[in-house]
């Protein structure tokens, strides 16, 4: 597609069930980025795929939290037993890997734990 | 490590008036700079780069300088609107499949 499109736009979820959050990056885009967004909040980073490479998953806050991109291009990124302090915009961005190219962003997943 | 501090804000401005938004950065070798904004509601879209020491990134008014020797990019605009009230990130990237590093953002609010 022409942009990076992220799916659900908005989820809402019971505390304790899991959900999964879809991002599909722009064709051809080997890097794609996973961040959060809380209210009023800077970015924090969670994972960064890139290519073949192993991930690096510095970022995610606990084990509840993993992601895995298939074929090189779509990734999900699962929060299982959610808790209220997930509560949080999901952005999704890719780009290509020379380093003086710029990534692009999706409309993000607000998710909302209660 | 790779760092970037900027202005956390809330930085409050009459239409018109005169923007800086301060980027310092810290970082091996030479990286690519960004500024990214974040309008109300919005997803984040690129502003403006700069790929080299000296190189300007402009777009919409605004204005970056890639300064090396005080490793600062910070962002300039000379006359404010109101639309341009949003959040804006300064970002590197260091070198072939490396990843973002942002800064904290900066809220930016324009009174009419």
């Amino acid at each position: 597609g022409a942009g990076v499109s992220q799916s659900p736009s908005n989820k809402v979820t019971e505390k304790g069930k899991d959900v999964e959050l879809r991002c599909d990056p722009i064709s051809g885009h080997t890097a794609l980025y996973w961040y959060r967004q809380s209210l009023g909040q800077g970015l924090e980073f969670l994972i960064y795929f890139q290519g073949n490479s192993a991930p690096d998953k510095s970022g995610l806050p606990s084990d509840r939290f993993s992601a895995e991109r298939t074929g090189g291009s779509v990734s999900t990124l699962t929060i299982q037993r959610t808790q209220q302090e997930d509560s949080a915009v999901y952005l999704c961005a890719s780009s290509l890997a020379q380093g003086y190219t710029e990534a692009f962003f999706g409309q993000g997943t607000r998710l909302t734990v209660v | 490590g790779n760092s970037v501090t900027q202005m956390e804000g809330p930085v409050t401005l009459s239409e018109e008036a005169f923007l800086t938004i301060n980027c310092t950065y810290t970082a091996t070798g030479y990286p690519s700079l960004f500024w990214y904004v974040q309008y109300p509601g919005e997803g984040l879209q690129l502003l403006l780069k700069a790929t080299k020491a000296d190189d300007k990134g402009s777009n919409k008014g605004f204005e970056a300088t890639y300064r090396k020797e005080t490793t600062s990019f910070h962002l300039e605009k000379g006359s404010v609107q109101v639309s341009d009230s949003a959040v804006y990130f300064c970002a590197l990237r260091r070198n072939y499949g490396q990843n973002f590093v942002f800064g904290p953002g900066t809220r930016l609010s324009v009174l009419p």
